[in-house]
């Protein structure tokens, strides 16, 4: 099984539908990430949380929102999808050793969103 | 802000032969870290290479290779005996404190 799993792979969802991507780990990390994929864009910090009750706004939070059900769980929502959300989503995991020693983050193997 | 640039949106490169990806950040800090990281295909984010700012020497894992300029705030990443399995995404990233700062992508495509 994956060190971080993310659910869905795929999702087509209409304008104004609420949809939420759900990642879970099992690497023991503390720190949990989410991170959107654009074409030319790179990847882009949406949320962040650095333990259970830590939640952090990234560079691009607005229209996403977030919850960290349980240090292994972190998910993301969209309250009212719309096109331009369409992306690629990842999850990344880390902890505060591994930080502080500059190592990087473990990824999940992201959720392809299309809002139509 | 740090930043992170990659000039080269697409590359190519022959079979077996070498290319050299670009990349250049902008910081203000002394102390950071450096990656190359590869998309395939799958989507998976693969970790390729990493670099310690306070270490001169530049890093090696097999085929791939970094140049590190730190005064030209540079860090290239030269993938020798090219081979198919390469194509991919490629992304720069930068690790300042607590957070990852990525490029934009070059992506890679391998001619046999």
């Amino acid at each position: 099984d994956a060190d971080v799993t993310q659910t869905p792979r795929n999702r087509i969802t209409k304008t104004g539908k609420r949809i939420m991507l759900e990642c879970s780990q099992t690497k023991g990390h503390d720190r949990m990430y989410w991170y959107r994929q654009d074409p030319g864009l790179g990847l882009r910090l949406i949320y962040y949380s650095f333990d259970v009750k830590d939640i952090n706004k990234g560079e691009i939070s607005d229209g996403y929102s977030v919850s960290r059900q349980a240090q292994a769980k972190f998910s993301l929502s969209l309250e009212s999808a719309i096109p331009n959300q369409t992306a690629l989503y990842f999850c990344a995991t880390s902890d505060f050793n591994r930080d502080r020693a500059g190592y990087g983050y473990t990824f999940g193997s992201g959720t392809r969103l299309t809002v139509v | 802000a740090q930043t992170v640039t990659q000039s080269q949106p697409e590359m190519s490169v022959q079979e077996a032969e070498t290319v050299t990806l670009s990349c250049t950040y902008d910081t203000s800090e002394s102390d950071y870290y450096l990656f190359w990281y590869k998309q395939p295909p799958s989507r998976q984010m693969i970790l390729v290479i990493r670099q310690e700012a306070y270490k001169q020497q530049n890093a090696t894992e097999n085929r791939f290779s970094v140049n590190f300029q730190k005064a030209a705030k540079s860090f290239s990443l030269k993938i020798s005996d090219s081979q198919l399995g390469d194509a991919a995404m490629y992304f720069c990233a930068y690790k300042g404190g607590n957070q990852f700062y990525f490029g934009t992508g070059t992506s890679l495509t391998v001619i046999p």
